[in-house]
């Protein structure tokens, strides 16, 4: 079974700061997917950015990127630049490529950007 | 696209009571996952379809739910009887594999159970 863990429970920057979160994750997968998932005070669960885990090369959507270190099954989340709207709770997750498609969430960081 | 659609967005029921929850998937999206998030155990799975055949339902609680996905459009969750540790936000995702990774969520229905 996959699991995925999330060791900072709550953060905070200043805006226009940039801000880490951290993921790591257990799998016995070869093939995989990972994500980041923000979810505002609204709930609504977005996604932010997505990861194959055949590719070398770092995902990377405007002001957010990730640091994918598979050997180290890392998946760290970088906000540059952050603004009021990053405020949210953030979450991890993974999918396999082949079999359950299900997504394993990790626990979440709740997010603050401070004015 | 109207993205994935669920009702109600609120639900306020008495222990005992029947609820129902509907999700309406994005047209063309043949994975519908019906997730639980609570505080105590954070985003689960509770059961998904493929093509409206459910495959993965470990994560039922117990016989109290059930799930059904009669066509590609719509999906049900039913909860018979309610409890209060039933209380919580269940939300809707939908997939189109083998083109899409990502899955798409809806808005979520808040559920409290007195």
């Amino acid at each position: 079974a996959q699991t995925v863990t999330q060791s900072q429970p709550e953060m905070s920057v200043q805006e226009a700061e940039t801000v880490t979160l951290s993921c790591t994750y257990d799998t016995s997968e070869s093939n995989y997917y990972l994500f980041w998932y923000k979810q505002p005070p609204s709930r609504q669960m977005i996604l932010v950015i997505r990861q194959e885990a055949y590719k070398q090369q770092n995902a990377t959507e405007n002001r957010f990127s990730v640091n994918f270190q598979k050997a180290a099954k890392s998946f760290s989340l970088k906000i540059s630049d952050s603004q009021l709207g990053d405020t949210a709770m953030y979450f991890c997750a993974f999918m396999k490529q082949v079999g359950n498609e299900k997504l394993t969430f990790g626990t979440g960081t709740r997010l603050t950007i401070i004015p | 696209d109207a993205g994935v659609i669920q009702s109600p967005r609120h639900e306020v029921t008495e222990m005992g009571q029947e609820v129902t929850l509907r999700c309406k998937p994005i047209s063309g999206h043949n994975s519908l996952f019906w997730y639980r998030q609570t505080m105590m155990r954070g985003l689960e799975l509770l059961i998904y379809f493929n093509n409206n055949v459910p495959i993965d339902d470990s994560g039922m609680p117990e016989d109290r739910f059930s799930a059904k996905m009669p066509n590609a459009s719509f999906s049900t969750l039913k909860i018979q009887p309610s409890e209060p540790r039933d209380s919580a936000v269940y939300f809707c995702a939908s997939r189109r594999r083998d083109y899409y990774n990502e899955q798409f969520f809806g808005p979520g229905t808040r559920l409290t159970v007195l």
